[in-house]
């Protein structure tokens, strides 16, 4: 069975940096691109970056919102995708889901329970 | 980036009932670009219909996508308490990555 699980949302200063990961299990993960998503408070889900699997040559892409300042890798030896997200804005405060995507059937099929995130002095 | 809109913001229907929901997009896109996702408080995005009308696994045949271009429609048939929830409608950018709808609410009464 597919599981994506997030990790390290927590409460940070506004400037300040601070790394997500997301392990898969139950799946072949270099074979599947990744994502990320937010959701701010009341507000609907707003995609972050994605990762292509090994077949795509691992590409990235960034929204315009966090171009520059969030980096998503992946090591899928561990089954894991990161994302380091640096000089956080206090509108950066959301939910954060990963989801992997089928790039053969553009769906994302499975999503993790999600991580918070709050930036706030 | 394409815009998406979804119509009505709210639904308010009897169990057993029928759910018609719309999304429109700003410019015309593949049918396979346009998913449908529910959501229920505290929970994350669930896929329900890919290629705009393709079910993913375990959603059952209640549910149901159709539409091109620029008009899509997701409809839930014969409505359970348990399909309370806002329902996104969502495309596929390529490398401009994805956009959802602002959603609608489905309410059971």
């Amino acid at each position: 069975e597919v599981h994506l699980v997030e990790s390290g949302g927590n409460l940070v200063q506004p400037g300040r940096s601070l790394r997500l990961s997301c392990t898969g299990s139950g799946f072949t993960f270099g074979d599947y691109a990744m994502s990320w998503f937010r959701q701010a408070p009341g507000k609907g889900p707003e995609w972050v970056s994605f990762i292509r699997g090994k077949a795509y040559g691992g590409a990235t892409e960034y929204a315009a919102s966090v171009k520059g300042r969030f980096t998503i890798s992946r090591d899928d030896s561990k089954g894991i995708v990161y994302l380091q997200m640096t000089s956080l804005k206090t509108e950066d405060t959301a939910v954060y889901y990963c989801s992997r995507f089928l790039e053969w059937l553009l769906g994302l099929d499975y999503w993790g329970q999600g991580t918070l995130v709050t930036v706030s002095s | 980036e394409i815009v998406l809109t979804q119509s009505p913001g709210t639904l308010s229907l009897s169990p057993g009932e029928r759910a018609t929901l719309s999304c429109r997009t700003g410019q015309s896109i593949p049918s396979s670009y346009l998913a449908w996702f529910q959501q229920k408080p505290g929970q994350a995005p669930r896929l329900l219909i890919y290629g705009a009308s393709s079910r993913a696994t375990g959603i059952p045949d209640r549910f149901s996508g159709s539409g091109s271009g620029t008009d899509f429609t997701l409809t839930i048939s014969g409505l359970e308490p348990g399909d309370s929830a806002v329902y996104y409608c969502q495309q596929y950018g390529g490398s401009a990555g994805f956009t959802f709808g602002p959603g609608t609410k489905v309410e059971i009464k």
